[in-house]
C-alpha cells in the first residue's frame, strides 16, 4: 500500500466547533484530495491540492478549508462542525509526472458530529 | 464542469454470471477513466483504469470499454465470485490543469453463491 496516513481515524464531536482532519504522506507525491462519503452519494471532492500552498475547491467546498505548507501533510478543517458534516472522510495521493497516474486512498476517517 | 453518472445503484447476480455497470459523462475533455472497488469498511482501491486513446482493457476477469463518441464507459466483470462482492466506483479526470478525479455515485454489487 502507498505510504498514506489519516489522523484520528475516528472522531466524535460537538455542533458548533471546529475540527481538523490530516492526511501525511511519505509517497512524495505531487496531487492530494480530500473526499466525503455518504450512502448515495459516492466520493464527493471537498478540496484539492496541486502544490504546497496550491489548493482549489471540489464540488462540496462550503464549511471546509484546507491547508498544504509541506508536500506530505494536506488538513482538512471543519471551522463549524454541523450535523450535515457527519461522514467518512477520504484522502487520495496522486503523481502525475507528465502523465495521469493512479490515486490511492488513506483509510478513511469516520467523524460523527452530534 | 465535469460530471459523470453510475447506473445501477445496486446489482445482484448469480455467481458465475456477468455484471456489468455503466458510466456517462459530460466533459468531451475528460481522457482518464480509472474504476475503483470498494470492500465493506475498506478504502477504495483502483481494479482497472483505461485512457481516452484506448477503446478496450481487459485484466483477466474484468474489462473496461469506452466510447469516447457516446462519452460513456463500462465495467465488465465475467464469471463473477463471491468475492466480487463490493461497492463499484468510476471515476475520470479531466484535460484541464486541475486534475480533479471525479468519481461516480457507486454500484453495490452482490454476487449470490
Amino acid at each position: 500500500d502507498a505510504g498514506i496516513t489519516q489522523s484520528p481515524r475516528h472522531k466524535v464531536t460537538e455542533t458548533g466547533t471546529p475540527v481538523t482532519l490530516r492526511c501525511h504522506q511519505t509517497e512524495n507525491h505531487r496531487y492530494m484530495y480530500w473526499y466525503r462519503q455518504d450512502p448515495g452519494h459516492g466520493l464527493r471532492l471537498i478540496h484539492y491540492s496541486y502544490g504546497v500552498k496550491d489548493t482549489d475547491k471540489g464540488e462540496v467546498s462550503d464549511g471546509y478549508s484546507v491547508s498544504r505548507s509541506k508536500t506530505e501533510d494536506f488538513l482538512l478543517t471543519l471551522e463549524s462542525a454541523t450535523s450535515s458534516q457527519t461522514s467518512v472522510y477520504f484522502c487520495a495521493i496522486s503523481e502525475s509526472a507528465g502523465r495521469v497516474t493512479e490515486a490511492f486512498f488513506g483509510q478513511g476517517t469516520r467523524l460523527t458530529v452530534v | 464542469g465535469e460530471n459523470v453518472e453510475q447506473h445501477p445503484s445496486t446489482l445482484s447476480v448469480q455467481e458465475g454470471d456477468s455484471a456489468v455497470i455503466k458510466c456517462t459523462y459530460s466533459d468531451s475533455a475528460s481522457n482518464y477513466f480509472p474504476w475503483y472497488k470498494q470492500e465493506l469498511g475498506k478504502r477504495p482501491q483502483l481494479i482497472i483504469d483505461i485512457r481516452s486513446n484506448v477503446g478496450e482493457k481487459k485484466d483477466q476477469r474484468i474489462a473496461v470499454t469506452l466510447n469516447k463518441t457516446a462519452k460513456h464507459f463500462s465495467l465488465h466483470i465475467t464469471e463473477t465470485q463471491p468475492e466480487d462482492s463490493a461497492v463499484y466506483f468510476c471515476a475520470l479526470k479531466g484535460m484541464d490543469s486541475s486534475y480533479k478525479l471525479i468519481f461516480g455515485s457507486g454500484t453495490r454489487l452482490l454476487v449470490r453463491p
